[in-house]
């Protein structure tokens, strides 16, 4: 089945480029099905959508985050990468990758399943 | 910004059933999931589409979807269930997900 990795610094300076990858394995992340996103979720508080990417360049982004944030995919390394510019304290947190359901509904895609198992980020100097 | 609300907390005896409310304008006319974090755990996909079980979730858990609310339902709750638990929805382009709620079993 597929299976999500996430990869990348676990420490970032405030100011600073937050850059994460989340490597695909046991599926194409070229399916006509499928988004790819980022969610993120801060020490002991709740889950936090960043954005989706459709492996045709189609992207939504958290409009609180959209001035930082940069989705991309490499279909030829079946993956896809986060980063977030300018970091602050307030970007601490666990970052998980997760495959984004485009089936079942006109709007947009629904729901995540998998979920990579997470990477810890922390801001600070 | 459309917002999704759940009771921080719900408790609830093995065996019994749990029922977990998230509530939104007009949320009855959206999809919603569901997922399950347990401590330390990446969160699980336990019910998608409003009430559709992905394989290997228990039947046990059910979900339901109507006006402005959206229910998680636990069936015969077990101490393997005790986790955080949240709504998401799509709306305007963009996702949602509600505040969480604690699911204790005692």
């Amino acid at each position: 089945q597929v299976q999500l990795q996430e990869s990348g610094p676990g420490l970032v300076k405030p100011s600073e480029t937050l850059s994460l990858t989340c490597t695909v394995s046991g599926g194409s992340i070229s399916s006509s099905t499928y988004y790819w996103g980022w969610i993120r979720q801060p020490p002991g508080k709740g889950l936090e959508w960043i954005g989706s990417m459709y492996y045709s360049g189609s992207t939504y982004y958290n409009a609180s985050l959209k001035s930082r944030v940069t989705i991309s995919i490499d279909t030829s390394k079946n993956q896809f990468s986060l980063r977030l510019n300018s970091v602050t304290a307030a970007d601490t947190a666990e970052y998980y990758c997760a495959r984004h359901d485009n089936r079942g509904s006109i709007s947009g895609p629904n729901w995540f399943d998998p979920w990579g198992q997470g990477t810890q980020v922390t801001v600070s100097s | 910004s459309y917002e999704l609300t759940q009771p921080p907390s719900v408790s609830v005896s093995p065996g019994q059933t749990a029922s977990i409310t998230c509530s939104g304008d007009k949320l009855g006319e959206k999809y919603v999931s569901w997922y399950q974090q347990k401590t330390g755990q990446a969160p699980a996909l336990v019910i998608y589409l409003n009430n559709k079980r992905p394989s290997g979730i228990p039947e046990r858990f059910s979900g339901s979807n109507s006006g402005n609310t959206a229910t998680l339902t636990i069936s015969g709750t077990q101490a393997m269930d005790e986790a955080d638990y949240y709504c998401q929805a799509w709306d305007s382009s963009s996702v949602v997900f509600g505040g969480g709620t604690k699911l204790t079993v005692i």
